[in-house]
């Protein structure tokens, strides 16, 4: 069975910083893994998806890596600003299947 | 375009009534999923519709619980009898099939 884990639980960080969120997965037979915000009371929104068969994936100061040998994917957030504080959530899908394994998520504070 | 949308956006309801929880997914989505979101919990899978195939209803917690999708668009979630335990954000996803999945504002349900 696939278990996500995302790690820190909570990160605070001054405005401008670029920072890492890590995301690792137990079972590295994966067909994609999704990089997901969520803010409070809000549903889902969909920032990168990555397929197994590339190493990352980019769009304007995000970037997301996926090493399928390590079970791992980190999410790195350029010059952050205080609009990208929310929750990240990262999931995989596995291979023969259709649906999604979510970590717990990372919630990100960017103080002005 | 119009994204997923979901209703009632809130519900509360008495322990041991049934509700009904509604997803308009994106046009030309073949593929709806529905997952719960609950504290402790994180994220979980309850059930998968892809176009005309048998659903895979592997992630629903009880018989409690049933889906059905129309015309293979709108779909409703189903929970008879509900429980305290049952109060969680439900969250409706739709994509083209093992790709990007797209996320609804979700239900959230409180059971008293």
């Amino acid at each position: 069975k696939q278990e996500v884990t995302q790690i820190p639980a909570a990160l605070s960080v001054p405005e401008g910083e670029n920072l890492v969120l890590n995301c690792s997965f137990t079972d590295s037979a994966i067909y994609n893994l999704q990089w997901f915000r969520q803010d409070p009371g809000k549903g889902l929104t969909s920032l990168l998806l990555i397929q197994s068969s590339q190493r990352e994936q980019t769009s304007g100061r995000l970037n997301a890596s996926l090493d399928k040998s390590s079970g791992r994917s980190t999410l790195y957030i350029a010059a952050s600003q205080p609009g990208d504080s929310a929750t990240y959530l990262c999931a995989a899908m596995n291979s023969g299947y259709s649906t999604l394994t979510f970590g717990k998520g990372t919630m990100l504070l960017v103080s002005p | 375009g119009a994204g997923v949308s979901q209703s009632p956006s809130n519900k509360v309801t008495e322990k041991g009534k049934d509700v009904e929880l509604r997803c308009d997914p994106i046009s030309g989505h073949t593929a709806l999923y529905w997952y719960r979101q609950s504290l402790g919990q994180g994220l979980e899978f309850l059930i998968y519709f892809q176009g005309n195939s048998a659903p895979d209803k592997s992630g629903l917690p009880s018989d409690r619980f049933s889906a059905e999708r129309t015309g293979g668009s709108v779909s409703t979630l189903t929970i008879q009898r509900t429980q305290q335990e049952d109060s969680a954000v439900y969250l409706c996803a739709s994509s083209l099939d093992r790709t990007a999945q797209y996320f609804g504002p979700g239900t959230r349900l409180t059971v008293l």
